[in-house]
This record gives C-alpha cells, sequence and structure tokens, in this order.
C-alpha cells in the first residue's frame, strides 16, 4: 500500500530564511509526487509534482522538490521564505494508474515571522 | 476560466438527516474526486468519477455514495448523518483521461458540514 509521512507536524520560520519541509513516501509502484497547500478556508493549490521525469522539480511562488528514491523522500523547500507562504502543506502520493485517489500526508503547518 | 464550484459552502444538519453536496467542474474535465478532510483523519479519498461511471472508491462506509451527471457535474450524498460525518468536503476536477498518470487537480473551496 502506497502511503506518505510528513516528519513534522509544524515548522516555524522567519522571513527571509530557508524552508525545508520532509516528506517520506512508501510506494510499491514507480509514483507520483505532488506538494499541494491550503490556505485558511481556501481549497487545496498544486504547488508542485514528480511524474518520473526530472529528479529536481520546481513549482509555483519559488517552490522546488527533489525526489530520491534511494531515501524514499520528497522534501520541500525553498529559499527564502515570505509572510504569504504561511499555510498548510501537504505531501500526497498518487495510486499510479488506477486512477485519481491520492493518499495524502497529515499536513505541516508552516508559520512565519516577521 | 472559472474554477471548481462547490454548493453550498456551510451547512448544518442534525444527526439522522441526509445531506447533498454539489460540485461543478472546471469546463471540459471529465473527472471528478471527492475527498472528506477532518482534523483527525486528514484528507481522505471518497471517491473518483469519470464519465457518468464511479472508477474508484475508498474505503467509507455506504452510506456515503455519489454520482456524475452528463455534463460533469458531481453530486454526493450522506445518508444518516452521523455526528462523526462533520467535515469539510473538497471536491477536485481533473483533465485526466482513461490511462495514464494522475494529473493535476483542481480543487474546490469545499463544503463544511457540521453535524449536530
Amino acid at each position: 500500500a502506497q502511503s506518505v509521512t510528513q516528519l513534522d507536524s509544524h515548522v516555524s520560520v522567519s522571513e527571509g530564511t530557508p524552508v525545508l519541509l520532509r516528506c517520506n513516501y512508501s510506494s510499491s509502484y514507480s509514483p507520483s509526487l505532488f506538494w499541494y497547500v491550503q490556505h485558511p478556508n481556501k481549497g487545496l493549490q498544486l504547488l508542485l509534482k514528480y511524474t518520473s521525469a526530472a529528479t529536481l522539480v520546481k513549482g509555483i511562488n519559488g517552490f522546488e522538490a527533489e525526489f530520491k528514491k534511494s531515501e524514499t523522500s520528497f522534501h520541500l523547500t525553498k529559499p527564502s521564505a515570505h509572510m504569504s507562504d504561511a499555510a498548510e502543506y501537504f505531501c500526497v502520493v498518487s495510486e499510479g494508474q488506477a486512477g485519481t485517489a491520492l493518499i495524502f500526508g497529515k499536513g505541516t503547518t508552516l508559520s512565519v515571522s516577521s | 476560466k472559472a474554477g471548481v464550484t462547490q454548493t453550498p459552502r456551510y451547512l448544518i444538519k442534525t444527526r439522522g438527516q441526509q445531506v447533498t453536496l454539489s460540485c461543478s467542474p472546471i469546463s471540459g474535465h471529465r473527472s471528478v474526486s471527492w475527498y472528506q478532510q477532518t482534523p483527525g483523519q486528514g484528507l481522505q479519498f471518497l471517491f473518483e468519477y469519470f464519465s457518468e461511471t464511479q472508477r474508484n472508491k475508498g474505503n467509507f462506509p455506504g452510506r456515503f455514495s455519489g454520482r456524475q451527471f452528463s455534463n460533469s457535474r458531481s453530486e454526493m450524498n450522506v445518508s444518516t448523518l452521523e455526528l462523526g460525518d462533520s467535515a469539510l468536503y473538497l471536491c477536485a476536477s481533473s483533465s485526466r483521461g482513461t490511462s495514464g498518470k494522475t494529473g493535476e487537480l483542481f480543487f474546490g473551496e469545499g463544503s463544511r458540514l457540521t453535524v449536530l
């Protein structure tokens, strides 16, 4: 069975400092991996996705993630945090070709202080 | 291009009642999926519809059902509501076809259901 584990439930950074949100996955297949962001009282927005092309994936708003098969990790990073980055972030794995059933991690709340 | 629209945005029901939630996907998207979000369980997949057919179903009781119409609009229904059904129900649409890996899902803002 596929699953994702987000290693931190809450991350706090100062504005202008780097962001690292950690995610490990478990998958029997060649996985499709995603990061989604959810701002308060809003739906989810796709930040980036990995689908077996380049292992370093660039997303929106300066975020990027690196797929490391040997470590089964897909950590999300950003060089410099902005106040508007404060939100909840979800690491997600799909069931591959079985459908659009996404398996979500529990989420990491990112707080950004000035 | 209009996004995914869910109605109603908020609703309150009592135990034992039933509820129907509606989702209008992005124009041209034929795949619609539903997710339940709660503080305790997080985001969980309910089901996916493509061209009026349910293609995938999560691990939820039969009280949870859905359907999709010929215009791709979808509804989900929860019968005999329980307190634990209080949640944010999110609908997502995708242009994904009949095969191939998962593409991008576009989510609506959700319908927040409170069961008293």
